[in-house]
């Protein structure tokens, strides 16, 4: 049991490229969710999903986009990568209305030079 | 956004002894959780709390749901060196489809042999 997986785990990428982030989940999970953490920033809230084929704006979405084509899977894209995207990049699931908690992946560290 | 107030920002202690940290806010959660990161490592969820005045055991991990419903605790007993990492407290204001959780910045515990 995988539970959740994220790819890549390392990328470096130069301003103004494009990339796509993948986090799969193999609990059923309705919530998925995709967080940055920064040093002293904790996580924050990028974008999430409620189910498939839907999406929603967190906390810091600027400069990113996401889609829910299957339930499993939750992509985070990044247009033209800016170095303020530098971050490591954490993805969750969890289940809808009956357990609240998240479970993360082992994050993507990104870096934009 | 809303704030969960975790500090001090670091704690160094010696093996075997206990440790609290709390989690303070000025509005109301109707759920907390209690997370620990390892380096390299996505979060993992240690406690999970549902009522106010809750306490929950989890090993030498207690938690308590604070009764104002601002605040939550988390108790480590005679620590060991595997306990070095990030604690991270989170909340949820409300249940339903919309609610997210916001998170603390994290303690750093170190554990001295």
């Amino acid at each position: 049991n995988a539970g959740v997986t994220q790819t890549p785990k390392f990328r470096v990428l130069k301003t103004g490229q494009s990339m796509t982030l993948l986090c799969a989940q193999d609990m059923n999970h309705e919530y998925m969710y995709w967080y940055r953490q920064d040093p002293g920033m904790g996580l924050r809230l990028i974008h999430y999903s409620v189910g498939e084929g839907t999406t929603a704006k967190g906390e810091v979405p600027d400069g990113y986009n996401v889609s829910r084509l299957k339930k499993q899977n939750f992509l985070l894209g990044l247009e033209s990568a800016a170095p303020s995207q530098t971050s490591v990049y954490f993805c969750a699931s969890s289940w809808g209305t009956v357990m609240w908690a998240q479970h993360f992946g082992d994050g993507t560290r990104l870096s934009i030079l | 956004g809303q704030q969960l107030n975790q500090s001090p920002q670091s704690m160094f202690i010696q093996e075997g002894e206990d440790v609290s940290m709390n989690c303070t806010s000025s509005s109301i959660f109707n759920t907390w959780l209690w997370y620990k990161q390892e380096p390299g490592e996505g979060p993992v969820l240690l406690i999970a709390l549902y009522k106010a005045g809750e306490l929950t055991s989890n090993g030498r991990l207690t938690a308590q749901f604070g009764i104002t419903r601002k605040d939550s605790f988390l108790n480590i007993s005679a620590s060991i060196p595997s306990d070095v990492g990030i604690y991270f407290c989170a909340g949820r204001k409300r249940n339903g489809a919309n609610s997210k959780l916001t998170f603390g910045k994290g303690i750093t515990l170190s554990v001295r042999p």
